[in-house]
């Protein structure tokens, strides 16, 4: 699977977007990119998955850029809560042997939320 | 009742002691996951398993073993528990890729004295 690289952190003003970005350069085509966060030492919580095209739902929007190198998560609406660790994670879209669609995570981005 | 049921959730046990950590899910899912977690870092797999008859070894086995009892169940065992395996838990389970994400369990604080 595909590596991915995050800043370690940003900040957002509660009640604006936050945008994270990710960086996949190396990503394949039947790879998916998928995000996930972590509320300080809870498990971690699936936000959204796409392909190649952008996709939205009722918690966020991902965009993927045309050539699929990057993406970027976007928060419409940040508030306290949404203050946690996001990871941007690659993984196949087939395969059931090896590593093929293992979930990899790295470190992730820490996003604060400040008021 | 949780999708990902871990036990137990806090753990403290003795230098040398086998240990198992347990992990229970209702999703129906094949893949399960077992991953650690240490202080200020991301997420490390230690095994997965993508049936019942298959399991792999993740970035970090070595001092682990699983067993996969059923479908529904993922055992992750420490033979021999040292100190620097005292890290926070967590068993997922997921779909193939392309269909909804992974579900976490909410993680076994493990600390080894």
């Amino acid at each position: 699977d595909a590596k991915t690289t995050q800043p370690p952190s940003m900040d957002c003003a509660e009640g604006r977007a936050a945008n994270l970005p990710c960086n996949h350069s190396t990503i394949s085509g039947n790879e998916y990119v998928y995000w996930y966060r972590q509320i300080h030492s809870q498990g971690p919580q699936y936000i959204i998955h796409g392909l190649k095209n952008n996709e939205t739902n009722e918690m966020a929007s991902l965009i993927i850029t045309e050539d699929r190198k990057s993406s970027t998560l976007i928060l419409p609406h940040a508030t306290l809560r949404d203050t946690a660790v996001y990871y941007c994670i690659v993984r196949v879209g087939r395969g059931r042997g090896g590593s093929q669609g293992n979930l990899i995570f790295g470190k992730g981005t820490k996003l604060s939320v400040k008021p | 009742d949780a999708d990902v049921t871990q036990t137990p959730r806090n753990r403290i046990t003795k230098t040398g002691k086998r240990i198992m950590l347990e992990c229970s899910q209702t999703k129906g899912h094949d893949r399960m996951y077992w991953y650690r977690q240490d202080p200020g870092l991301g997420l490390r797999l230690i095994y997965y398993s993508f049936d019942v008859k298959d399991i792999n070894k993740g970035e970090i086995s070595d001092g682990y073993s699983v067993s996969r009892q059923a479908q529904a169940k993922f055992s992750l065992s420490l033979e021999s528990a040292i100190p620097n395996q005292t890290a926070l838990y967590f068993c997922a389970t997921s779909d193939p890729p392309g269909a909804f994400g992974a579900f976490f369990g909410q993680g076994t604080r493990l600390t080894v004295v």
